[in-house]
């Protein structure tokens, strides 16, 4: 069964870039779309966006103009990249895929999760 | 963008009740809407799919209904690793949004 694995540094400094690699186990990244998903604590959650292994991408307003997601199919892995960070983007940051049954435009859902990563943005 | 709103935010109930969380759309959004179980500490993990699917592996005493505006996740008869926070997610249009979660804590 696929498996995912988020890892990166847990303190960034503000105004610099938040960097996280999700790791996908037991399964191909080259099928479904993947995603990211973050809940800043006691909060609940926000969908960043999400990648098809092909590359193409579609991000939440709320931090279009600061989120990057890229993919590594080589590596079986994909990736998160905030920009200009501040307080307000300390959260548990989950990796997810997206799957959906028949049209990928169509009913779609977040299943398995990765275990999830803090990032605290503090100086 | 969508707005999901649950009810109620929080519930206290006993092992063995039947319980109901209610979520409701902004707009329209057919049956396209997930239910998921976060416990403290962990990741959120999917219960329910397109409105009434069940979760391959999930216990069957999770049932979800409703399309349109008005959804429902119901309990049938609590267990004790069921408390735990309820989220409900639109997938009809991005930008994706969650419901702010129903915390079912025991009585």
């Amino acid at each position: 069964q696929v498996q995912l694995q988020e890892s990166g540094p847990g303190l960034v400094k503000p105004s610099e870039t938040l960097s996280l690699t999700c790791t996908v186990s037991g399964g191909s990244i080259r099928t479904n779309y993947w995603s990211w998903i973050r809940q800043p604590p006691g909060k609940g959650l926000e969908w960043i966006g999400y990648i098809y292994y092909s590359g193409s991408t579609n991000y939440n307003p709320f931090l279009k103009s600061r989120v990057t997601i890229s993919v590594d199919t080589s590596k079986n892995q994909f990736s998160l990249k905030v920009s200009s960070v501040t307080a307000a983007d300390t959260a548990v940051y989950y990796c997810a895929r997206r799957d959906y049954y028949g049209d990928p435009t169509g009913r779609s859902w977040f299943d398995p999760w990765g275990q999830g990563t803090l990032v605290i943005v503090s100086s | 963008d969508i707005q999901m709103t649950q009810s109620p935010s929080s519930l206290s109930a006993s092992v063995g009740d039947r319980v109901t969380i209610s979520c409701r759309a902004s707009q329209s959004i057919s049956s396209y809407l997930n239910w998921y179980q976060q416990r403290p500490g962990k990741a959120p993990k999917l219960l329910i799919y397109a409105a009434s699917s069940l979760l391959s592996g999930v216990p069957s005493r999770f049932t979800g209904s409703g399309s349109g505006t008005d959804f429902t996740l119901t309990i049938s008869s609590l267990q004790p690793e069921d408390f735990a926070t309820y989220y409900c997610q639109q997938s009809y249009s991005t930008p994706y949004t969650f419901g702010q979660g129903t915390k079912l804590e025991i009585k």
